[in-house]
């Protein structure tokens, strides 16, 4: 069994400010892990993923994401936010072999203010 | 690129009417997937397909059939569609590989009346 928890529904910060979006995952096999992010009125779109390799993702539009086995978590972080980062995040885990599926937490909204 | 299309971006049905919603991958892939996503939900996987001919429940597949018999299509129906399925629908693909992400389409807004 898997499941995934994002904590906070709505993240708001200012642009240039850290961004942090929390995931906890649980898995009873070691987890693949993915961050994908959707703009208003949009498909998904794989931000990062981590395949048991290193880990300390790095993704696109500058985020990355740090698997820590110990405490079960994969939070996505980006130094300075900007305008366009405004968006819904969400963490997703899968067994990982070619016939897995994926389960989704219910999704971070991030604000960024002027 | 991979490229997963739906065949309608919005939609608005009457309660009661038999709908289809369809999904197109172009990079051969073994799976694919159709969620619904509602606010505050997140995605929830309705069924997904290993295979021409083949599909498994997801997690609410109550309301729902799905048929695929070409490897590049999944289609989604809604036998009797009702008000409390309103919702986004997505449409997903990936290849039968061990950690290879699922690619996404635009995703397709049904209201029903």
């Amino acid at each position: 069994a898997q499941s995934v928890t994002q904590l906070g529904s709505h993240v708001s910060v200012s642009e240039g400010a850290l961004v942090l979006l929390r995931c906890n995952y649980s898995s009873s096999v070691p987890p693949y892990l993915f961050w994908y992010v959707q703009y208003p009125n949009q498909g998904l779109q794989l931000l990062l993923k981590y395949t048991s390799a290193a880990t300390l993702v790095k993704g696109i539009n500058g985020f990355e994401a740090e698997f820590k086995k110990s405490e079960t978590t994969f939070h996505l972080t980006k130094p300075s936010a900007h305008m366009s980062d405004a968006a819904e995040y969400f963490c997703a885990v899968s067994q990982g072999s070619g016939y897995s599926t994926l389960t989704f937490g219910k999704g971070t909204m991030l604000l960024v203010s002027p | 690129d991979v490229k997963v299309t739906q065949s309608s971006r919005y939609l608005v049905k009457r309660t009661g009417e038999k709908v289809f919603l369809e999904c197109v991958q172009d990079m051969d892939h073994e799976n694919m997937f159709w969620y619904r996503q509602d606010p505050g939900l997140g995605l929830r996987l309705i069924y997904f397909s290993y295979d021409v001919k083949m599909k498994e429940k997801g997690d609410i597949p109550e309301g729902y059939s799905v048929s695929r018999e070409k490897k590049e299509r999944f289609s989604l129906i809604l036998e009797s569609a009702s008000t409390n399925q309103t919702s986004m629908y997505l449409c997903a693909s990936r290849p039968r590989l061990a950690g290879v992400e699922q690619f996404f389409g635009p995703g397709t807004r049904l209201t029903v009346l």
